[in-house]
Order: structure tokens, then sequence, then C-alpha cells
């Protein structure tokens, strides 16, 4: 599996737009990104996945340029609920005997 | 409608007892997994099954053993319980065969404190 970098914390205000990125350097060919979000005493949850170039769903969008060696994940106007941990996984079937999740990011929205 | 579910949420134990986690998913899922999240919160894969069959066995001590009686419940066995088995583990499923591209649904968690 791939190696990820995120950075491990970020703050914003209601109503802003907030844009996560991820480093992949060792991205392979065949690899997808998958965004997952965890609140609090809770597990994960999927947001977005993507391959190349945008990708737009009713949470989020995930822009991913052209070498695909990094990504960055778009949360339009946050609210208080969107303050979680975002996890950032690039990799494809099967899974490596090292599949970890790392520390993610930790947003949080402030009012 | 719970897609995921686990029991119990709360498990409080001694050192050396032998204690188990129910997991089961109502989606129709192939594969479901074990996870195990530790205090600084990295969420590490221990085990997956699809169809019945294990097909990743990350090394976790053999303490550990999942155990799957038909494909919607995934159980997880701990022997011999030691202070560094405390921290809340997840089960998850997916349609697919396990690869990373799957999308999984978590289950809400169960909090393992060893005493």
């Amino acid at each position: 599996l791939a190696k990820t970098t995120q950075p491990i914390s970020m703050d914003s205000y209601e109503g802003q737009e907030v844009n996560i990125t991820c480093s992949h350097n060792n991205i392979a060919t065949n690899d997808y990104i998958t965004w997952y979000q965890q609140f609090p005493s809770q597990g994960p949850r999927f947001i977005i996945q993507g391959y190349k170039t945008k990708v737009t769903n009713e949470v989020a969008s995930l822009f991913i340029p052209a070498d695909r060696k990094s990504s960055t994940l778009s949360l339009p106007r946050v609210s208080l609920s969107d303050t979680a941990v975002y996890y950032c996984l690039v990799g494809d079937p099967p899974y490596g005997q090292n599949f970890v999740f790392g520390p993610g990011t930790r947003l949080s929205v402030l009012p | 409608d719970t897609a995921v579910s686990q029991t119990p949420k709360y498990l409080v134990t001694q050192m050396g007892n032998d204690k188990s986690i129910k997991c089961e998913q109502n989606l129709g899922h192939d594969t479901m997994y074990w996870y195990k999240q530790d205090s600084k919160k990295f969420l590490k894969i221990m085990f997956s099954y699809n169809n019945k069959e294990l097909i990743i066995n990350e090394t976790v001590p053999n303490r550990f053993s999942p155990k799957s009686p038909d494909k919607a419940h995934l159980n997880l066995h701990i022997n011999s319980l030691e202070l560094g088995d405390s921290a809340v583990y997840f089960c998850a499923s997916s349609q697919g065969n396990g690869g990373a591209s799957d999308e999984q649904f978590f289950g809400p968690g169960t909090r393992l404190t060893v005493l």
C-alpha cells in the first residue's frame, strides 16, 4: 500500500471551504485514492473515491492532478458537524500485510 | 436499520481472561474485517474474511482468532488478554473481495479495557 502523508490537524470556520491535501508519491498505476471520515466514538465512514482528475458527490469533491502524486479533498461550506478526522488511503487489491489507516487529519470547525 | 453491528460496545476485563466480540452485517456483503485502533488513533487491519475464507491474516498474536459461522457474521475471540490489547476494535464489511478500492462500512466499535 502506498505511503500517504497528510497534515495532522486543521482549523476552519463555519461556512468556509476546507481543502485537505494528501501526498502519495509512490502511488501505483492501478491504485485508487479513497477518503474516509471518522467522528469521535464512531467507525470511519466512506466519503469519496477517485482515480484521476475530479470526482464530486453530494458530500465532497476530490481533485487529483495528472501525476496522481497527491490528492485534495474539498469540503464546501463546512459546518460544526464536519469536525472529524479525515483519512486518505491509496491502494488496490489485494491489501498489503501492513494496511493501516494513518493518523489522518483532525479537522476542527469553529463557530 | 443497523448495517454493521457489534456487541458489546464496552468490555472491561482482567488480564488473562478470554473474551469475544461479535459482529454482524445485514448488507449482504462478501467480505468482513476486524480493525484495531490504538491510543494514537492508528487504525490497523487485523483480519478479513471473504466468503468464509481468511484472505488476510495480519501479523497479530495467535491469541486473536476470527471465527465466521456464516457470511453475515465475523466474531473475534481473544485468549489470555494482556494490557496492550486495550483498544477500540472495529468490524467492517465490503461488497467486493477485500481490495483497498472497496467501500467499507464500519461498525460502531467495541472499546476493550484490560485491567
